[in-house]
């Protein structure tokens, strides 16, 4: 079956760098673009960027721009997000989601979610 | 950026009966929105694309309408494992925006 999995929890003091991998299954990994979305403790979701895992072109939000980076390694079907110059308000859980076009970009297979906890 | 606008943010619903859920844009998105329905401690799920095409193994008591800014998600008799947070998703223009979620409780 479809599966992302991710990488485990993460803590990390301010100023530093979190790098969290997503791991697909049960698909060719170069067909379908792969998303990042994250979730601050009790609060909504926020579109961070999008890598195509065929060539490796990203696009990302204007919020997180010069901070995250997202790679992928195709001999692992395994996509990466890395996060820099971390601060508090960077706590949150870090989705990696899946599309089936990069026209339709509706999610339809999650990962578990990774938990970044930034404290000093 | 597509702000997105949920209402009610909590809506308390008994066992049975009908939930209706809001979503509304600040411009038009066609028909670009998803519907995800989020248990604590879960990742999303999806629930409806295209505004109203529910995705593989969703439930036909969950439907979606609407076009443009207005959009709707029913569920026509709440089940006990439908409690949860609901979040519209707008994928017309970037970047991909989320709105704010809909907590159905029971009532």
């Amino acid at each position: 079956q479809v599966q992302l999995v991710q990488s485990g929890a993460e803590v990390k003091k301010p100023g530093a760098s979190v790098k969290v991998s997503c791991k697909a299954s049960g698909y060719t990994f170069t067909y379908h673009y792969i998303h990042w979305v994250r979730q601050a403790p009790g609060q909504g979701l926020e579109w961070m960027g999008i890598i195509n895992p065929s060539g490796g072109s990203t696009n990302y939000a204007q919020k997180f721009q010069g901070r995250v980076t997202m790679t992928r390694d195709t001999s692992t079907s395994t996509v990466y997000m890395e996060l820099s110059s971390l601060r508090s308000e960077d706590t949150a859980v870090y989705y990696c989601a899946r599309v089936i076009t990069m026209r339709d970009n509706w999610f339809d297979t999650w990962g578990q979610g990774t938990l970044v906890t930034v404290s000093s | 950026e597509i702000v997105m606008t949920q209402s009610p943010a909590t809506l308390s619903v008994s066992p049975g009966e009908r939930a209706t859920l809001s979503c509304r844009a600040r411009q038009s998105v066609t028909s670009n929105l998803a519907w995800y329905q989020q248990k604590p401690g879960q990742a999303p799920r999806l629930l409806i694309y295209g505004a109203s095409t529910r995705a593989t193994g969703i439930p036909a008591r969950f439907s979606g309408s609407g076009s443009g800014t207005e959009f709707t998600l029913t569920i026509s008799s709440l089940q006990s494992e439908d409690f949860a947070v609901y979040y519209c998703q707008q994928y017309n223009n970037w970047p991909l925006t989320f709105g704010g979620g809909t907590k159905v409780e029971i009532k």
